[in-house]
């Protein structure tokens, strides 16, 4: 089974440009999510859809981020434009609900972005 | 709001000994999680625990859930170099479904 895949793997940006992350999760999860993730830090998350849905976008900052999830398959998240605070790693994790509620999150390799 | 502490944050340890690793959550939750990170690369999963008592073992690592005092741990049975990594734990707000991750526990296991 294939794994959530992600690209780029790694962007280098001058500030105030223009990036984006494209994510595909795993065949028929239905749930995703878009996660950063800064050095020596935990995941925050940014974004969750359930299919094309966003259910949760309250930690987006939406002056400069954006997202969409067309079809309810792969899915892209934006910055633009970027600033020198948003370089980080964005993870792309998927999920689809499994008896007993052993739902888990399968994480991509994430893209490292780093803004400069 | 939903808050998730571990401690320690660091963990230097010497091969064949025992250690425990600590993630308290400050709000109700329905599951519970542990994630491996190694230097680099993404998050894979561990374990989910999901009701009071629950305990999972896998290899030399064992994790366990009090919901009552919102405490899970992670213990590490005699401890080898391929363990070295950094774990999260996280944990699902049942009232919002918002994952909240931990700040982490970097172990590094000494030969």
């Amino acid at each position: 089974e294939a794994g959530v895949v992600q690209s780029p793997r790694y962007k280098i940006i001058e500030k105030k440009q223009p990036v984006a992350f494209w994510c595909n999760p795993i065949s028929g999860h239905n749930t995703l999510y878009w996660y950063r993730q800064n050095l020596g830090q935990g995941p925050e998350l940014l974004i969750r859809y359930e299919n094309e849905e966003a259910v949760d976008d309250s930690q987006l900052p939406k002056d400069r981020f954006s997202a969409e999830r067309l079809k309810g398959v792969d899915s892209t998240l934006k910055i633009q434009p970027a600033e020198l605070g948003d370089s980080a790693v964005y993870l792309c994790a998927s999920s689809y609900p499994l008896r007993g509620s052993q739902e888990t999150q399968y994480f991509g390799p994430g893209t490292r972005l780093l803004v400069l | 709001e939903l808050k998730v502490e571990q401690n320690p944050l660091f963990l230097s340890m010497q091969e064949g000994k025992n250690y425990t690793i600590y993630c308290n959550y400050s709000t109700t939750s329905d599951r519970l999680y542990w994630y491996r990170q190694d230097p680099g690369k993404s998050l894979e999963s561990l374990f989910v625990l999901l009701s009071n008592g629950a305990v999972k073992q896998e290899g030399r690592l064992m994790a366990s859930l009090d919901t009552k005092a919102r405490l899970s741990t992670l213990h590490i049975t005699a401890a080898v170099h391929d363990l070295s990594a950094t774990y999260f734990c996280a944990v699902r707000d049942s009232g919002t479904y918002k994952y909240i991750f931990g700040t982490g526990t970097r172990l590094k296991v000494l030969a």
